[in-house]
Order: structure tokens, then C-alpha cells, then sequence
């Protein structure tokens, strides 16, 4: 069956540094991926895409990595701030359209002051 | 946000008890979603809609109907309430032209008792 897990529930790091999340996929052939950011209470919001010809993607201090080989994409987030504190989510659509989106459960990401 | 718009923003219904969710947009996007979010699975698609009347089962549609009559209003009915449809939901638009992403409402808490 499809399956897609994020590497932990929970991560704590210190601030200032980076954050690494992982998101393993198993029997897809995802077009492309997404990340999402969600704060308690609120619903998801989008953050970066990855296509599958692209090995690796940014934006300010994010950085995702796509390795269709490996099935995982790696999402960090550098110099990391308490505001980052949040849940992270991954997700997969085959069509390339966001028709049909499968996300993780999600990894909470605490930085610690 | 996006104009998303869902309503009730909390519910608290007897089993049996039939209740619709409303989800509501101002962007005239094409695709519509209902998801389910529960602590261990991550968000579950319900059901989808790709254009006024067209929709579609997602993967935890059983106990769920939807209906789409104009392009900006999305319901979604649990006929019978049960306790284990105590849940998250939340509304999710995209365009569906390319490689988009989807954006959220902020979410119903509904709860069965």
C-alpha cells in the first residue's frame, strides 16, 4: 500500500541551529512533493514544492531536497528561530495539480530559546 | 489566508444527528477538498470536487456525502453522526492549473457525542 512517514513525531533543537525533517514514501510516484507549516489551531500552510527533476529547492532560510531514488525529501530549515516552532507537514500528489494530496502525519518542531 | 471561509468553526452533535459542514471560497478555484485530521494520521482526504457538480471519493469517504452546486460553496454531510467522525476538518482549494499548492480554511472542530 501507499505509505508516507515523517521521520519523528517530535524534534527539539536549540535556536540558531538547523532542523532537519525527513519524509519517506513508499510505493508512489509522486509528480511532485509539498511542505506545509501548521500552528495549533490553524490550518496548513503551503511552503515550498519539489518537482521530481529537481534534486533541491529554497527559500530564505529553507532548503527541500527531492531524491526520487531514495523516495525522501529532506526539508531544513537553517538558523532556526522560535517563531519556526510548528508542525510540518508533507505531502504527495501524483497529478501535479494538488488534485489529490497524501500527507504525513506530520513532525512538531520545537526551538528552544 | 485565502478566502476560504468554513462554518461552523466548532459543533457538538449527538450520534444519529445529521450535520453539514460548509466551506466557502472567494477565489474561484476549481478544486475543492474536505479533509480529516486526527493526532497519529495526518490529514485523510474525504472527498474532492473538480467543477460544479463533479466529485469524488478520496480515501475515508464512507459515512460522507458532499454536494458542490456553484463554484464557490463546498458542503459536506455526515448523515448519521458517529462517535469516531469526531475529528478536525478542513477545507482545501487549489486551482489545479500546473504545479500549484493548496490553500486551507482554518478548520472545524466537530464533536460526536
Amino acid at each position: 500500500s501507499q505509505k508516507i512517514e515523517q521521520n519523528s513525531e517530535a524534534l527539539n533543537i536549540q535556536e540558531g541551529k538547523t532542523a532537519t525533517l525527513t519524509c519517506n514514501y513508499t510505493n508512489y510516484s509522486p509528480a511532485y512533493l509539498q511542505w506545509y507549516r501548521q500552528d495549533p489551531g490553524r490550518g496548513p500552510v503551503f511552503l515550498l514544492l519539489i518537482r521530481e527533476n529537481e534534486k533541491e529547492k529554497r527559500k530564505e532560510r529553507l532548503k527541500v531536497t527531492f531524491d526520487t531514488t531514495l523516495k525522501q525529501s529532506l526539508f531544513h530549515i537553517t538558523a532556526s528561530q522560535p517563531a519556526d516552532s510548528a508542525t510540518y507537514l508533507c505531502a504527495l500528489d501524483l497529478s501535479g495539480s494538488a488534485r489529490q494530496l497524501t500527507f504525513g502525519s506530520g513532525t512538531q518542531l520545537t526551538v528552544l530559546p | 489566508d485565502a478566502g476560504i471561509t468554513q462554518s461552523p468553526r466548532h459543533k457538538v452533535t449527538e450520534t444519529g444527528t445529521p450535520v453539514t459542514l460548509r466551506c466557502h471560497q472567494t477565489e474561484n478555484h476549481r478544486y475543492m477538498y474536505w479533509y480529516r485530521q486526527d493526532p497519529g494520521h495526518g490529514l485523510r482526504l474525504i472527498h474532492y470536487s473538480y467543477g460544479v457538480k463533479d466529485t469524488d471519493k478520496g480515501e475515508v469517504s464512507d459515512g460522507y456525502s458532499v454536494s458542490r452546486s456553484k463554484t464557490e460553496d463546498f458542503l459536506l454531510t455526515l448523515e448519521s453522526a458517529t462517535s469516531s467522525q469526531t475529528s478536525v476538518y478542513f477545507c482545501a482549494i487549489s486551482d489545479g492549473e500546473g504545479y500549484t499548492e493548496a490553500f486551507f480554511g482554518q478548520g472545524t472542530r466537530l464533536t460526536v457525542v
